[in-house]
């Protein structure tokens, strides 16, 4: 079956500091590949989506400065969170589809706390 | 304003009891999907239904396209199943699911 993995599942990181988080897609193929934030309290806000051979696409309020992705494969995906501050805690989850279908399969997440 | 509407905002059961949760959307979907998120927050996805009626264990989803809303039904609910339900719709070929806000649901012994 489809599997995303999603690597650490907790992080604590100091405020200022940054902090990577990964993606592995096993049992297909992951041709797009979507990174989340779900804040407390709020619903899940998509950060980008990156798609293999194309350009990766922020949405308004997330930047590439502040999020940058990496997608170098299909079954592999990054994403850092550099200058981490209080307003970047929460769930981090990463959603994976293949090329054809309009679903994506999710991660467990990476829970992200900054002190 | 909010693409994807969830309804109701919680739920409280008894177990045994069935539960019925609703999401609106504003615009047209293209692939309509129904999340579990559990309290420790990881999802999983539990159907995919753009139209139609759908049917897995305890859950049963009808997908009204037309009239821009699904639902979940999940019959003889149990303790387990507490968590959040949530909607996630995507329009066209973008992979992108909107969120709901989610159902809190709580099914005590």
């Amino acid at each position: 079956g489809a599997l995303v993995y999603q690597y650490p599942r907790r992080t604590i990181c100091k405020s200022g500091t940054s902090m990577r988080m990964e993606c592995q897609a096993v049992g297909f193929q992951a041709t797009s590949v979507a990174w989340y934030r779900q804040s407390p309290q709020k619903t899940f806000e998509l950060i980008a989506l990156s798609t293999v051979n194309s350009a990766i696409k922020y949405e308004q309020n997330f930047t590439q400065e502040k999020f940058p992705i990496s997608h170098p494969n299909l079954s592999f995906s990054s994403m850092t969170v550099l200058n981490a501050y209080l307003e970047d805690r929460g769930l981090y989850l990463c959603g994976a589809g293949p090329a054809g279908q309009n679903t994506l399969y999710f991660g467990a997440g990476t829970r992200l706390s900054v002190l | 304003g909010q693409q994807v509407q969830q309804s109701p905002a919680s739920l409280v059961l008894q177990e045994g009891e069935n539960a019925e949760l609703q999401c609106n959307f504003s615009s047209t979907a293209t692939q309509l999907q129904w999340f579990y998120q559990s309290p420790g927050g990881s999802l999983v996805s539990l159907l995919s239904n753009p139209s139609g009626t759908k049917h897995t264990g305890r859950l049963t989803s009808t997908t009204v396209t037309k009239e821009r809303r699904s639902s979940l039904h999940i019959s003889s609910s149990q303790t387990t199943d507490s968590g959040t339900y949530l909607c996630a719709k995507t329009s066209g070929g973008n992979y992108k699911p909107t969120f709901g806000k989610g159902t809190s649901l709580v099914v005590h012994p």
